[in-house]
């Protein structure tokens, strides 16, 4: 089956800087990546996703970028702001059919003012 | 307002007790989800439902059961045989997968805890 590593485990920038979360699957026939904000308490809530088909995806200040070939996807957050303190986690999906999505084990962002 | 419902927020189970964990949804959605959150593990699938009266277990389907004779219901039963019941339960409904991937919706939980 699919296993999905998330890298880090926990990350505090400043207000105003950058933050990359990185994941990597095993499955090279995963095609579909979305990413789960979880804030404290809170349910996930997907905040971007990419197809295999893309290998970036942007919204706003938040970009989504793929490599398919080093089997890797990373989460960009620019221009940080202390509401964009949570728990993000990345997940993957095989294709073909029904397939569950794996999920990475999460990085607790902390944006300080 | 579409979304999915999870009740209680906060259960508490005795010792050989069964607890049900309820998941309703209103979004049209065939797929539905539960999964177990722990500290520092992610989320991991206990068992999932494509369609009405169809359901599979996931990852970590020992002592859980589920029935799906609904398509806005989807409960979860913490059955006594689950020695370490203590978590944080998530429901979740989607499109269906097919080729293409499709993101989940999930409810706000429950917070189970052994009395």
């Amino acid at each position: 089956g699919e296993n999905v590593e998330q890298h880090p485990s926990t990350l505090s920038v400043q207000e105003g800087d950058s933050a990359v979360i990185k994941c990597t699957y095993s499955d090279s026939a995963s095609n579909y990546f979305p990413w789960y904000k979880q804030e404290l308490g809170k349910r996930p809530q997907l905040i971007i996703d990419i197809r295999s088909n893309v290998g970036e995806k942007k919204d706003q200040r938040i970009a989504v970028t793929l490599n398919k070939t080093a089997k890797h996807f990373s989460l960009h957050i620019t221009e940080t702001q202390p509401e964009d303190s949570a728990v993000y986690f990345c997940a993957a999906r095989l294709s073909g059919g029904y397939q569950k999505v794996t999920f990475g084990t999460g990085t607790k962002l902390q944006v300080i003012p | 307002d579409g979304g999915i419902t999870q009740s209680p927020k906060y259960l508490f189970r005795k010792e050989g007790q069964n607890v049900t964990l309820s998941c309703e949804q209103n979004l049209n959605h065939d797929a539905m989800y539960w999964y177990r959150q722990d500290p520092g593990q992610g989320l991991r699938l206990i068992y999932y439902s494509q369609i009405v009266n169809d359901f599979q277990k996931g990852d970590i389907a020992e002592g859980y059961s589920v029935s799906r004779e609904k398509k806005e219901s989807f409960p979860l039963t913490v059955t006594s045989a689950q020695k370490n019941p203590t978590a944080f339960y998530l429901c979740a409904s989607s499109i269906p997968h097919d080729r293409e991937g499709q993101p989940q919706h999930f409810g706000d939980g429950t917070r189970l805890s052994i009395l």
